[in-house]
C-alpha cells in the first residue's frame, strides 16, 4: 500500500497570511489530486496534477507536483475564512489506474 | 446535473445491530466507491465498483461489511454486526473511467 503522508495536521492562521501544505510518499505517482472538504461534505477535487515539476494555479492557490512525482505542495496566498476546511491529497499509483489512495489531511482554519 | 445521493445522512445504532447505506451516482458514472472516514483521518477505500463488477475490496472487512450494485446503478453498503470502531462517516463516490471523483455527503454512523 502507498502512504501518503500530509503536513501540517492542522494549521490556524489569520486572514491575510500565506500557508504552505505538503503531501509527501516514498512512491511514485502518475497523478496526484487534491481535494478540499468542508465540515459535513464531501471532498470537492480543487486540481490533479500528472506531470513531474507542474505548476498549476487556481486563483490564489499554487499546487507543484515534484519533479520525480513523490511529492507535491499547495500554496495559498492571502488566506481567507472561506478556504477554512480539510485539505486531502490522493494519489493514483499507475496510470489507468483508478484507485485513489488518500493522506490524512491538512485541517486549515483562517480566522478573520 | 444532480449530485452523488447518499442516505440516510446520521444513523445511531447500538453496537451488533445492522445497519445499511444506500447510494445513488450521478448518471452514466460507471464506478462507484464507497470510502470510510474516521474522524481525523483521510477517507479510506472499502471496495470499488466497475459498473456492478468488483474492481478492489481488499479493505473491506469482509466478516461485517457487504456492498452491492445490482444493474450497475445504485449501490447499498452493509454492516452486521456493527462494532464500536465502525463510528465514522461513510462517503460515496462516483466517476466515469478514471479522473475526477465526485462524492456524496456522507452518512455520518454512531455506534454505541
Amino acid at each position: 500500500t502507498q502512504l501518503l503522508e500530509q503536513s501540517p495536521q492542522f494549521l490556524s492562521i489569520q486572514e491575510g497570511e500565506n500557508l504552505t501544505v505538503y503531501c509527501n510518499s516514498s512512491s511514485v505517482f502518475s497523478s496526484l489530486q487534491w481535494y478540499r472538504q468542508e465540515p459535513g461534505e464531501g471532498p470537492v477535487l480543487l486540481v490533479t496534477v500528472v506531470t513531474g515539476g507542474e505548476v498549476k494555479k487556481l486563483k490564489r492557490l499554487t499546487f507543484q507536483f515534484g519533479d520525480a512525482r513523490k511529492d507535491s505542495s499547495l500554496h495559498i496566498t492571502a488566506a481567507q475564512p472561506g478556504d477554512t476546511g480539510l485539505y486531502l491529497c490522493a494519489g493514483a499509483p499507475h496510470s489507468g489506474y483508478s484507485t485513489l489512495t488518500f493522506g490524512k489531511g491538512t485541517m486549515l482554519l483562517v480566522s478573520p | 446535473e444532480a449530485g452523488v445521493a447518499q442516505s440516510p445522512r446520521y444513523k445511531i445504532i447500538e453496537k451488533r445491530q445492522s445497519v445499511a447505506f444506500w447510494c445513488n451516482p450521478i448518471s452514466g458514472h460507471a464506478t462507484l466507491y464507497w470510502y470510510q472516514q474516521i474522524l481525523g483521518q483521510g477517507p479510506k477505500l472499502l471496495i470499488q465498483f466497475q459498473n456492478n463488477g468488483v474492481v478492489d475490496d481488499s479493505q473491506l472487512p469482509k466478516d461485517r461489511f457487504s456492498a452491492e450494485r445490482l444493474k450497475g446503478v445504485d449501490s447499498t453498503l452493509k454492516i452486521q454486526p456493527a462494532k464500536l470502531e465502525d463510528s465514522a462517516v461513510y462517503l460515496c463516490a462516483s466517476s466515469l473511467v478514471l479522473g475526477e471523483l465526485f462524492f456524496g455527503e456522507g452518512s455520518r454512523l454512531t455506534v454505541l
